[in-house]
Formats: C-alpha cells, structure tokens, sequence
C-alpha cells in the first residue's frame, strides 16, 4: 500500500464550485504540505502543517485553505474554484528530523 | 523570483552514456539540496539529496555534486538507462530539518535517455 494516498485522482469541475482533495498519509510522519505544479513553474507550495495545530501560508495561498483533520489527513479546499487552479496537485509529508518530503500520486485538477 | 533554477528543460542522451542534469541556485542560505524523479501521473519520488557541508554524495548509479562557491549543483547518472526517462526537479530548502523544513522547486528537466 502506498504510503502517501490523494483522492480523487482526477476531478473535472466547474467555476464557482467548492473542492476539496483528501490527503492520507501513513509514514507516521508530523509535517505535511500541498503543492501545486503548473507547466514550466516547477511545484509550488500552496499550505503546509507541522502538527495538528499549525498551519501556514506557502508561496501561493490565496484562493485556497486546508483542514488537518489528525496527524494522518491534510485536506486542501477551492471554496470557489476558478480555471486558472486547473493544476497537478501534490501532498506531501516529512519528518521533524529530516529534509526529505516524500509525495503522494497527485491529483489533476481541471476547472472549467 | 526563480530561486532555484534548471536552465534546461529537457535532455536527450545514449543508452550506456553519462546524464548530467544542472541546477543554479540564488539563496546562500540554502543548505540541503535534493533531486527528485518525476513519471508522468505520478509524484515526484526522492532521489538523492546532499547537505551543504558535503561537496559529493553518491549512491549507486547517481552522484549529487555541490559547488557552494558557484551556487551550482549537478546530478550525475552513469550509466543511463531508458527506465531513467523522466522529469528530474532539484530543490533547495534554507534548514535540514529543524524550524522550517520548506523546499523551494526548480523547474524540471525532462531527461530522454535514448536505446
């Protein structure tokens, strides 16, 4: 079983619509992150956690929020979605010790 | 402002024959550099990563190289094979572990390795 899982693995939505993609993790690991990557732009880190009760702002936040429901789950939300998120999607997650990150299998998003 | 950079954005080389793929950086506070290995629908997989009190890290097929003076880093693949084939990111992060733990993404390079 993988150890970093993202649902869905694709979603075609419409403008205006609230979305939220689902990350699990189970590498026991305390922090957590989501990016997004985008043709030509590399990836780019949208929120990231490194517990239950922390939450931060990456590069690219705005438009989006997260939820970190327990250690294991870190949910991104689009409260209104707008084609210009249609974007790979990626969650993330390492340890306190290392640099590391080690990624889920993303999720495409399309918003039309 | 592309803090980390990989200024080719694709690759081709020979079955059997040297990759070596390139990365800049800006930040002098960077001190732990990673490569990744990306196949298309899935996510990028840890590679091989080199902190900044190393010039050198190999592990088997591939050598992560460091030129802190240059702010220059390389990764070398000797020898290349086609299951090499794949998009290749570098990044960078300001803390090994410890109070940050961000990385910053260059933006890939696509790495054609030919039969």
């Amino acid at each position: 079983d993988a150890d970093v899982t993202q649902t869905p693995r694709n979603r075609i939505t419409k403008t205006g619509k609230r979305i939220m993609l689902e990350c699990s993790q189970t590498k026991g690991h305390d922090r957590m992150y989501w990016y997004r990557q985008d043709p030509g732009l590399g990836l780019r880190l949208i929120y990231y956690s490194f517990d239950v009760k922390d939450i931060n702002k990456g590069e690219i936040s705005d438009g989006y929020s997260v939820s970190r429901q327990a250690q294991a789950k870190f949910s991104l939300s689009l409260e209104s979605a707008i084609p210009n998120q249609t974007a790979l999607y990626f969650c993330a997650t390492s340890d306190f010790l290392s640099g590391t990150q080690y990624f889920g299998p993303g999720t495409r998003l399309t918003v039309l | 402002d592309q803090q980390v950079k990989q200024n080719s954005p694709s690759l081709s080389v020979q079955e059997g024959r040297i990759s070596i793929l390139n990365c800049d950086y800006t930040n002098s506070m960077f001190d732990y550099f990673l490569w990744y290995k990306k196949y298309p629908a899935e996510g990028p997989t840890f590679l091989i990563s080199i902190s900044s009190i190393k010039d050198k890290n190999e592990d088997g097929r591939f050598t992560v190289f460091l030129n802190k003076s240059a702010k220059h880093l390389s990764l070398h693949i000797v020898p290349s094979q086609p299951g090499d084939s794949a998009v290749y990111f570098c990044a960078a992060s300001p803390n090994y572990g410890g109070a940050t733990n961000k990385l910053i993404f260059g933006t890939g390079t696509l790495l054609a390795v030919q039969p």
